[in-house]
């Protein structure tokens, strides 16, 4: 399975900024995923990130609030945007490794005030 | 369209019993199921998967995982818990299509009594 690292593991950031996470995997995926974990609840997925293309994002996301840069096969960036204290949540990314199984980081535990 | 039910939002049981985690699903193909666990203040880590091969899957730490597909369920099991297995467990599912279409449970929290 890939190794996967985020950064940064956690934050305490004031409504209104920006914090862009970081998604490192130690080898050569074609697929990246962004979720978020909302206190208490289940994940849900923000977008999908595949190398040279927009992402897509599923239904209640959007790219100006959660622009996602993809810039090569190993490295990905979720920005939470203009934050509110309801994007405090842990974020995390996965990716698709062997046996159509998705690899899950550490996770980014956002807290906003 | 694919869905995950988890039965029970908390379980607890004492060290040394029986663990059973219950998750049904939902979906027009033939699935592939997934249950993963996570430590506090961790990611998700993957226990085991069923992808349409043998329907009694087993995976790490003596966890295992029945398919049934009679009763749409993928009930996860363990004979004998450990004060270590207190976690959220999650199930998932997709629909075969490649792990990019992964629906999530809700969760069920396990907390082990000693």
């Amino acid at each position: 399975s890939a190794v996967i690292s985020q950064k940064p593991s956690r934050d305490i950031c004031q409504r209104g900024t920006s914090l862009t996470i970081q998604c490192q995997v130690d080898s050569q995926v074609t697929m990246m995923f962004w979720y978020r974990q909302q206190p208490g609840q289940s994940l849900t997925l923000i977008a999908t990130a595949n190398q040279g293309s927009e992402a897509t994002y599923e239904s209640g996301f959007v790219i100006d609030k959660f622009p996602i840069s993809r810039p090569n096969l190993t490295f990905s960036t979720l920005t939470v945007s203009n934050m509110s204290p309801e994007d405090s949540s842990i974020y995390l990314c996965s990716v698709e490794g062997l046996g159509e199984t998705q690899y899950f980081g550490p996770g980014t535990r956002l807290l906003v005030l | 369209a694919q869905s995950v039910t988890q039965l029970g939002s908390h379980v607890s049981v004492s060290e040394g019993a029986l663990v059973l985690l219950r998750c049904n699903y939902s979906s027009s193909v033939p699935p592939y199921l997934f249950w993963y666990v996570q430590y506090p203040n961790q990611g998700l880590q993957l226990l085991l998967k069923y992808t349409s091969a043998a329907t009694l899957v087993k995976g790490i730490n003596g966890f295992e995982a029945e398919f049934k597909k009679s009763e749409t369920s993928f009930h996860l099991t363990k004979p004998s818990a450990h004060m270590s297995d207190a976690a959220e467990y999650f199930c998932a599912v997709s629909d075969q299509t490649g792990a990019n279409n992964l629906f999530f449970g809700t969760g069920t929290r396990l907390t082990v009594i000693p």
